[in-house]
């Protein structure tokens, strides 16, 4: 069974600042992993996705992710926080590109002027 | 090309009554998924519908159900409404399988 970990329901970083937001996964098969963005009262955007190609994933607006299979993890990273990015953030397990997807718990990620 | 579009956006219901809710999917994606989003949670996987019959369920009761229309819309009805009900509710369309979900904007549901 697929299951997914952010640590941390709340992160802070001043404006500038380097973001790291955490996702560890559990899947008993090759995974596909998923980051998706989600601003107040709107559905989901996703920033970028893993799907066993290359290891460091690039997605939008400046965020990256690495997948580290010895470490099940999948955290996500931009160099320079924006007042823009100020959202939560979902990490997600699937089977496949398609099949359900199993969503963490969310990290909601505040910017500090 | 337009992405997902839910109907309607909010939505108010007393308890013990029917819902149902619409979701037009990105053009040519032929498989869609409903996820529910109680607050301050992550979405959980109700159903997908690929080709119009349903192909995957999470841990819903059978009040919720769903229909999925040649032109690959669909549908989530829910029945005899209960308070915990109460979510935002997410169609996401994909074509193909690797590529990812696409989302539409939700709907709000509020039962009272």
């Amino acid at each position: 069974a697929q299951s997914v970990t952010q640590l941390g329901s709340h992160v802070s970083v001043s404006e500038g600042a380097l973001v790291l937001l955490r996702c560890n996964y559990s899947s008993s098969v090759p995974p596909y992993l998923f980051w998706y963005v989600q601003y107040p009262n709107q559905g989901l955007q996703l920033l970028l996705k893993y799907t066993s190609a290359a290891t460091l994933v690039k997605g939008i607006n400046g965020f990256e992710a690495e997948f580290k299979k010895s470490e099940t993890s999948f955290h996500l990273t931009k160099p320079s926080a924006h007042m823009s990015d100020a959202a939560e953030y979902f990490c997600a397990v699937s089977v496949s590109g398609t099949y359900k997807y199993i969503f963490g718990t969310g990290t909601r990620l505040k910017v500090l002027a | 090309e337009t992405g997902v579009t839910q109907s309607p956006t909010h939505l108010i219901k007393t308890r013990g009554q029917q819902v149902t809710l619409r979701c037009s999917s990105q053009s040519g994606h032929n498989t869609v998924s409903w996820y529910q989003q109680a607050l301050g949670q992550g979405p959980q996987f109700i159903f997908q519908y690929y080709r119009e019959e349903e192909n995957g369920r999470g841990n819903f009761p059978p009040r919720f159900s769903g229909l999925q229309f040649p032109n690959y819309s669909s549908e989530l009805n829910v029945n005899a409404l209960e308070l915990d009900d109460s979510a935002l509710y997410l169609c996401a369309s994909s074509l193909g399988d690797r590529g990812g979900y696409t989302f539409g904007s939700g709907t709000r549901l509020t039962v009272v």
